[in-house]
């Protein structure tokens, strides 16, 4: 089983449209986790971090589900400007304190 | 603008050349890291450095060659590579995390870069 993995998609959506990803994760006891964002051609960014709580910022909610787990991000009221590789990250899933990335997820949120 | 910058943005180099790829962080981070991001692939960690010392080299072949001089500075000395080096290079920084861990990692743009 991959450290972390993630559905690659595409996922082709319409604009407004609810779209969620999920993230799962080997290592249970990892210690953080992220979503980043990646366009075309650009370096990675951070959109949020994942707290046991879940949290939420604006159109974009992240949870985690420990005893499952998994993160997952949604996304509400889908944009153009949305579109984008989502990548899932998790500190420590290799039994180290090393960020490892998923593979990400590719979004298409199409007119 | 993240604090993290990367030169050149772009290079082009043959197999017999020598070059080095360049990262300068201006976060006040203790650690570094390279990564390599070849087309349609995940993102490959490659080595982290953790106060300038080396805390993981990821199993990458000798003709990548990092040299970290300090906290904010980074560098990736290339020789002899092969086509299949080709990919986007990018360079990262974090803040000290919980637990001894690495917080949040901040990228650079990276370094696009093609071996003919």
């Amino acid at each position: 089983r991959k450290e972390v993995e993630q559905d690659p998609g595409p996922f082709n959506v319409p604009e407004g449209a609810t779209v969620a990803f999920n993230c799962t994760y080997s290592n249970s006891a990892s210690q953080s986790f992220f979503w980043y964002r990646q366009d075309c051609r650009k370096e990675p960014k951070l959109l949020m971090s994942v707290y046991s709580s879940g949290n939420e910022d604006g159109r974009f909610t992240a949870q985690l589900n420990r005893a499952s787990q998994y993160i997952s991000l949604l996304i509400r009221d889908s944009k153009l400007s949305d579109s984008a590789t989502y990548l899932c990250v998790v500190n420590g899933a290799g039994g180290s304190y090393i960020p490892t990335f998923g593979r990400g997820t590719s979004l298409i949120v199409h007119p | 603008e993240t604090g993290v910058t990367q030169t050149p943005r772009h290079l082009v180099m043959g197999m017999t050349n020598k070059k080095s790829l360049k990262c300068e962080q201006h976060l006040g981070h203790n650690a570094m890291y390279w990564y390599k991001q070849s087309a349609k692939k995940p993102l490959e960690l490659m080595f982290v450095y953790n106060f300038k010392e080396q805390t993981e080299n990821n199993s990458v072949p000798s003709r990548f060659s990092p040299e970290c001089p300090n906290s904010s500075h980074l560098f990736l000395h290339l020789h002899t590579l092969q086509p299949e080096d080709s990919a986007l290079y990018l360079c990262a920084s974090s803040p000290p995390g919980g637990a001894g861990g690495h917080d949040t990692q901040y990228f650079g743009p990276g370094t696009r870069l093609t071996v003919l």
